[in-house]
């Protein structure tokens, strides 16, 4: 059965680094999504994506966030100059066009010291 | 904007028995959608199961089963027969109908409610 990949699992990265947390989507899947947990705490969505825009973004996403889809199968969320509060596990999902369940990856947990 | 609640920080129940999870949630819209998602210690997220809110039939997957109710905008979930293996984390979401092609839809989730299965 077809999944949502995403690589690495564990990033651990300086204050003030640049992180890239990578995704490979299901392969008919049209819509793209991040979502962050901090630990302990509800998940909570960051940005959608689709035909190579945004389509909806949250307060969390600020500048220091980018998203691409650099080629047809990666999606990608990069982070420019991480705080420590940006230490959590950061889920991908995706959708394909006639459907309406988001289908998860099993996340790439942050951790920033 | 769209708010879920879960009222139960966390939940215990014996195998084989049968536990019954809360969430409310408040909204305008008149069509949406209602999920549950399982996070085991793993931390994956895992769809349980899922509810169209214009469909009156309540979903059932196996063992899973939901009780929906529209007006009072209640969407419990129902696990019978308990395995240890349910052991996790159950988060409730929602999410409003892709009106368009290009709606990229978010889902709103609950804080969870965590659920031990003892033998």
């Amino acid at each position: 059965e077809p999944e949502v990949t995403q690589t690495p699992s564990h990033q651990v990265t300086q204050m003030g680094q640049e992180v890239i947390l990578r995704c490979v989507p299901i392969s008919n899947h049209l819509y793209f999504y991040w979502y962050r947990q901090i630990l302990g705490q509800k998940v909570e969505f960051l940005v959608s994506f689709y035909n190579n825009e945004i389509s909806e973004k949250s307060e969390i996403f600020d500048d220091q966030f980018s998203v691409e889809r650099p080629d047809g199968s990666n999606f990608t969320l990069k982070i420019r100059s991480t705080k420590l509060e940006d230490s959590a596990m950061y889920f991908c999902a995706s959708r394909d066009d006639r459907g309406d369940t988001q289908y998860f990856g099993p996340g790439t947990r942050l951790t920033v010291l | 904007a769209q708010t879920v609640t879960q009222s139960q920080p966390e939940m215990s129940v014996q195998e084989a028995e049968t536990v019954t999870l809360s969430c409310t949630y408040d909204t305008s819209e008149s069509n949406y959608y209602l999920f549950w998602y399982k996070q085991p210690p793993s931390r994956q997220m895992i769809l349980v199961i899922r509810q169209e809110a214009y469909k009156q039939q309540n979903a059932t997957e196996n063992r899973f089963s939901v009780n929906f109710q529209k007006a009072a905008k209640s969407f419990s979930l129902k696990i019978s027969d308990s395995q240890l293996g349910d052991t996790a984390m159950y988060f409730c979401a929602f999410m409003k109908p892709t009106e368009n092609t290009g709606t990229a839809s978010k889902l709103t989730f609950g804080t969870g409610t965590r659920l031990q299965v003892t033998l």
